[in-house]
């Protein structure tokens, strides 16, 4: 079946430490890729997107993405975060042919905990 | 902008009552997506509209759940009977495309007791 994975169900970080959250699809044609973030109890937004051109996007807040097309892989990447960035991410892709489905395809999230 | 508005924020209810959830969709935006988040499932798409009309219900679980959208600017999803299972937290999302970034109200979270 396809699907969308994160590999890290929950991430502890300090202060000023670097983020990479990975995430792979088993979609074979061309896809749309989406990052999005929920803080604590809030609703989901948009921190970046990749639709076609540069594979290297970058978004708000200072989160950048890079999209290997050969891995089927989407990992999100911060240098240095801050303790505002605890929160839940989720990596979405939606196939851009409709004969694979209409639904934007969550992934589990990735909690990420940022201590002092 | 207003962002996508739903209603209520919380509602607690029940089992057996009938539970409505409201949604208005950003103005301009054609399609219209609901999704239920749940700890153990995580989000999953239940029922996508594109200019009213629904295009994929394949996610929706049972009869006992029906949307409807009769224009634009509204949408509904009921769930009737409600069961304690149907716990979660029911996010609205409009979008200009099916394929272009989605915008997420802020939920309802749903507890049926």
């Amino acid at each position: 079946a396809q699907s969308v994975s994160q590999h890290n169900h929950h991430v502890i970080l300090s202060e000023a430490a670097s983020l990479e959250l990975g995430c792979n699809y088993s979609y074979g044609g061309t896809v749309n890729l989406f990052w999005y973030v929920q803080y604590p109890g809030q609703h989901l937004q948009l921190l970046l997107k990749y639709f076609s051109g540069d594979p290297l996007v970058k978004g708000i807040k200072g989160f950048e993405a890079e999209f290997i097309k050969s891995k089927f892989s989407f990992n999100l990447r911060k240098p240095s975060v801050q303790w505002s960035d605890t929160a839940e991410y989720f990596c979405a892709v939606i196939p851009v042919n409709s004969n694979s489905g209409y639904a934007l395809n969550f992934g589990k999230g990735t909690s990420l905990l940022v201590t002092p | 902008d207003a962002g996508v508005i739903q209603s209520p924020r919380h509602e607690v209810t029940e089992m057996g009552q009938e539970v409505t959830l409201r949604c208005k969709p950003i103005s301009g935006h054609n399609s219209l997506f609901w999704y239920r988040q749940t700890m153990m499932r995580g989000l999953e798409l239940l029922i996508y509209f594109n200019n009213n009309v629904p295009i994929d219900d394949s996610g929706m679980p049972e009869d006992r759940f029906s949307a409807k959208m009769p224009n634009a600017s509204f949408s509904t999803l009921k769930i009737q009977p409600s069961e304690p299972r149907d716990s979660a937290v029911y996010f609205c999302a409009s979008s200009t495309s099916r394929l272009g970034e989605q915008y997420f109200g802020p939920g309802t979270r749903l507890t049926v007791t």
